[in-house]
């Protein structure tokens, strides 16, 4: 099946620590976008890539980092400099068009303890 | 960075009556989509308007797009409760890569 996963769906984290989260996709598009939701919140852009090893920041980038090496894969890590951390964090691609709609992953919950 | 700004925040309806939800934006787009969000799940795309389109049908979905207004709808006809999720609208400027989301509506449609 084509698809978008995210793993994991939950993660605790103690202060201090860096965690890395994963997102994975089978649908051969080149962009890839990271969002975080806060609770009765829309969503939030913390970083995109449009194309490998190319990556851009968000509107909320600070305190976290992300890679592109390969085209399915596009992790997404918060550092111990991202002050709240604690939030549902989406993964999405889509294709090249600007008509393309964008397929989300189910989500990782990260709860900093 | 523009954001949309979907109305009301909360709608409540029961079964079988229609539901409407506003968006507005504040720059040019090239298209504006309605994503709906299911509790702790990820988002899912429901139709997609272009900015020189005013209407748009899919089943029992219409979204309306005013670009004077800078304003689209979407309109759940014949709810059900299984319609019972967050819907957001996103906007997708002329010259961006990535989507403007709103805070969404909370629709909770009961039997």
């Amino acid at each position: 099946d084509g698809g978008i996963t995210q793993s994991p769906k939950y993660l605790f984290r103690k202060e201090g620590q860096n965690v890395t989260l994963s997102c994975e996709q089978n649908l051969n598009h080149d962009a890839m976008y990271w969002y975080r939701q806060d609770p009765g919140q829309g969503l939030r852009l913390i970083y995109y890539s449009q194309i490998v090893n190319d990556f851009q920041k968000g509107d909320i980038a600070e305190g976290y980092s992300v890679s592109r090496e390969k085209k399915e894969s596009f992790p997404l890590t918060v550092t111990s400099a991202q002050k709240n951390p604690t939030a549902f964090y989406l993964c999405a691609s889509k294709g090249t068009s600007n008509y393309n709609e964008q397929f989300f992953g189910p989500g990782t919950r990260l709860t900093v303890l | 960075s523009q954001q949309g700004e979907e109305d009301p925040q909360a709608l409540s309806i029961q079964e079988g009556e229609n539901a409407t939800m506003n968006c507005s934006y504040k720059t040019s787009i090239n298209n504006l989509q309605w994503y709906r969000q299911n509790s702790g799940r990820g988002l899912v795309h429901l139709i997609l308007i272009r900015s020189n389109e005013r209407e748009k049908h899919s089943g029992r979905l219409r979204v309306t797009l005013d670009t004077s207004k800078k304003s689209s709808s979407l309109l759940i006809t014949a709810s059900r409760a299984a319609d019972t999720a967050s819907y957001f609208c996103a906007s997708n400027s002329n010259s961006g890569y990535a989507l403007n989301f709103g805070k969404g509506t909370s629709l909770l449609v009961t039997p």
